[in-house]
C-alpha cells in the first residue's frame, strides 16, 4: 500500500503559541511532500511543496516564516504553524509522493489535522 | 493561473446513475484525477485519466474526458449511500495537483 499519516489528528491551542504537524510516509519513500490547507466546505489549497533535503517551495500568498516546513528524511515532514491566530483555524492535509513516480504524479493523502486556535 | 471549477451539490436516489461534472483551463495537463473526501478525512483516490485518452472505466467508475472543451466528468453507476462524500476533481498542472471546488454527492433511498 501507499499510506501517509498525519499526527496529531486534532490539535486545540492558545492564540500565540505555535503548533506542529507531522506527515509520515509510513511504507514507501517520499521525495516530494505537499501541504495543502482546507476551509470549511471548501477546496484544498495548495500552500507548499516540500522536498527532501532541500527548502520548501511556498505559493504566493503563503507566509513562510508563519508555516514553517522541514523535511528531514525520505519519510517526514513538520508544519509549524508559528504564533497561531484564530483565522489560522483550518484543515491542514499532507500529501506525499512516492520516489518512482515518475511522470505519474499520484499523491497519497495524509488523514487531515484539524487546528482550532481559541 | 489554473482554475477548475465543479458544481457544488448533486443529490441522486439509491441505484441511480451519478455524474459529477468538472472544467478546467489548462490545456497542457498531463492528468486528470478524481478524488472522494469523506466527512473530516482526507481524500482518496478514486481513478485517473491519461490526458490522451477519451475514457477510461473502473467497476463503477467512468471517467470522460472531453479535451477540446477542457471538460471531465465521472459517472458513478448504482450509486449506494456509501458513495456520499465530496468528490473533487483535479488537475494534473506541472508538478502540483489543482484541486476543483468540490462537489457534494448526497444519495438518498
Amino acid at each position: 500500500g501507499a499510506v501517509v499519516s498525519q499526527h496529531p489528528s486534532w490539535v486545540i491551542c492558545k492564540s500565540g503559541t505555535s503548533v506542529k504537524i507531522e506527515c509520515r510516509s509510513l511504507d514507501f519513500q517520499a521525495t516530494t511532500m505537499f501541504w495543502y490547507r482546507q476551509f470549511p466546505k471548501q477546496s484544498l489549497m495548495l500552500m507548499a511543496t516540500s522536498n527532501e533535503g532541500s527548502k520548501a517551495t511556498y505559493e504566493q500568498g503563503v507566509e513562510k516564516d508563519k508555516f514553517l516546513i522541514n523535511h528531514a528524511s525520505l519519510t517526514l515532514s513538520t508544519l509549524t504553524v508559528t504564533s497561531a491566530h484564530p483565522e489560522d483555524s483550518s484543515f491542514y492535509i499532507c500529501s506525499a509522493r512516492k520516489f518512482e513516480s515518475g511522470t505519474y504524479n499520484e499523491q497519497f493523502f495524509g488523514p487531515g489535522t484539524r487546528l482550532t486556535v481559541l | 493561473g489554473e482554475d477548475v471549477e465543479q458544481s457544488l451539490f448533486l443529490s441522486v436516489r439509491e441505484g441511480d446513475s451519478s455524474v459529477i461534472n468538472c472544467t478546467y483551463t489548462d490545456s497542457s495537463s498531463t492528468y486528470l484525477y478524481w478524488y472522494k473526501q469523506e466527512p473530516g478525512a482526507g481524500l482518496q483516490l478514486l481513478t485517473y485519466i491519461f490526458s490522451n485518452m477519451d475514457m477510461k472505466q473502473d467497476q463503477r467508475l467512468t471517467v470522460l474526458l472531453n479535451k477540446k472543451d477542457k471538460h471531465l466528468s465521472l459517472r458513478i453507476a448504482d450509486t449506494q449511500t456509501g458513495d456520499s462524500a465530496i468528490y473533487f476533481c483535479a488537475d494534473g498542472f506541472t508538478d502540483k495537483l489543482i484541486f476543483g471546488t468540490g462537489t457534494r454527492l448526497q444519495v438518498f433511498p
